[in-house]
C-alpha cells in the first residue's frame, strides 16, 4: 500500500497567513493527488486534484503543486472560513490512501 | 441539485451484517465510479470500497472478504454490504463518486453527509 505522510500535524496561523501543507509519498503518484478540506462535523471537500487543478468553485487563494512523492497545498491568504482539517489522498494506485490530516488552526 | 445520500447506518453486534446505502440525483450513477469512506471518531479519512462503471469492485485490505460493494444502475443506488462487522468497523461511512474523464479521473467531488455505523 501507499503510505501518506501529511505535515505538519497541526499548524497554527493568523488571517491572511501564507500556509503550506506538505505530502510524501511513499511511491510516485504520477500526480494523481487530491487535497481535501474538513470541517467539524461535515462531510470533507474536494479542493484540489491531479496534483494542482483546483476543483470548480473553490477560491483562488488555494494551489497545489509538487510531483513525484512529493506534494504541497498553499493558501496564499488564510481567511476565516479556512481553519479546518485538510487531508491528501493518493489516486494512483488501489488500496486508494489518505494521510493522517492537518489541522489549521486560531493561533 | 447533484447529490448522495446515505442510509441505513445503525448499531451493530459484533459478528453481525449491516447494509448501508447511498442514493445519487441530479446525475446517473451509470457514468461515475462510486466509492465508500469511512472515518472512525478523531481518525484520519479511510478508503472503504469502489465499484467502477464496467461494475469491477476493489477493496481496502481492512474489509476484504467481509464487505461487499453493489450498484444498481437502474435505480441509481450504490450499496455496501458489512458482514462479520467489528469494533473497528464503527465510522460515519460516507459515499462519494470518482468522475472518468479523458484527462483523469476526478475524485470524490460529491460527498453525503454520511450514515453512523456503530459496532458494540
Amino acid at each position: 500500500d501507499i503510505q501518506m505522510t501529511q505535515s505538519p500535524s497541526t499548524l497554527s496561523a493568523s488571517v491572511g497567513d501564507r500556509v503550506t501543507i506538505t505530502c510524501r509519498a511513499s511511491q510516485s503518484l504520477n500526480n494523481w493527488l487530491a487535497w481535501y478540506q474538513q470541517k467539524p462535523g461535515k462531510a470533507p471537500k474536494l479542493l484540489i486534484y491531479k496534483a494542482s487543478t483546483l476543483e470548480y468553485g473553490v477560491p483562488s487563494r488555494f494551489s497545489g503543486s509538487g510531483s513525484g512523492t512529493e506534494f504541497t497545498l498553499t493558501i496564499s491568504s488564510l481567511q476565516p472560513d479556512d481553519f479546518a482539517a485538510y487531508y491528501c489522498q493518493q489516486y494512483d494506485t488501489y488500496p486508494w490512501t489518505f494521510g493522517q490530516g492537518t489541522k489549521v488552526e486560531i493561533k | 441539485e447533484v447529490q448522495v445520500v446515505e442510509s441505513g447506518g445503525g448499531l451493530v453486534r459484533p459478528g453481525g451484517s449491516l447494509t448501508v446505502s447511498c442514493a445519487a440525483s441530479g446525475f446517473s450513477i451509470s457514468d461515475t465510479h462510486m466509492t465508500w469512506v469511512r472515518q472512525a471518531p478523531g481518525k484520519r479519512l479511510e478508503w472503504v470500497s469502489a465499484v467502477h462503471t464496467d461494475t469491477n469492485t476493489y477493496y481496502a485490505d481492512s474489509v476484504k472478504g467481509r464487505f461487499i460493494i453493489s450498484r444498481d444502475n437502474s435505480k441509481n443506488t450504490v450499496d455496501l454490504q458489512m458482514n462479520s462487522l467489528r469494533h473497528e468497523d464503527t465510522a460515519i461511512y460516507y459515499c462519494a463518486r470518482v468522475v472518468p474523464k479523458s484527462a483523469g479521473w476526478v475524485p470524490f467531488d460529491i460527498w453525503g453527509h454520511g450514515t453512523t455505523v456503530t459496532v458494540t
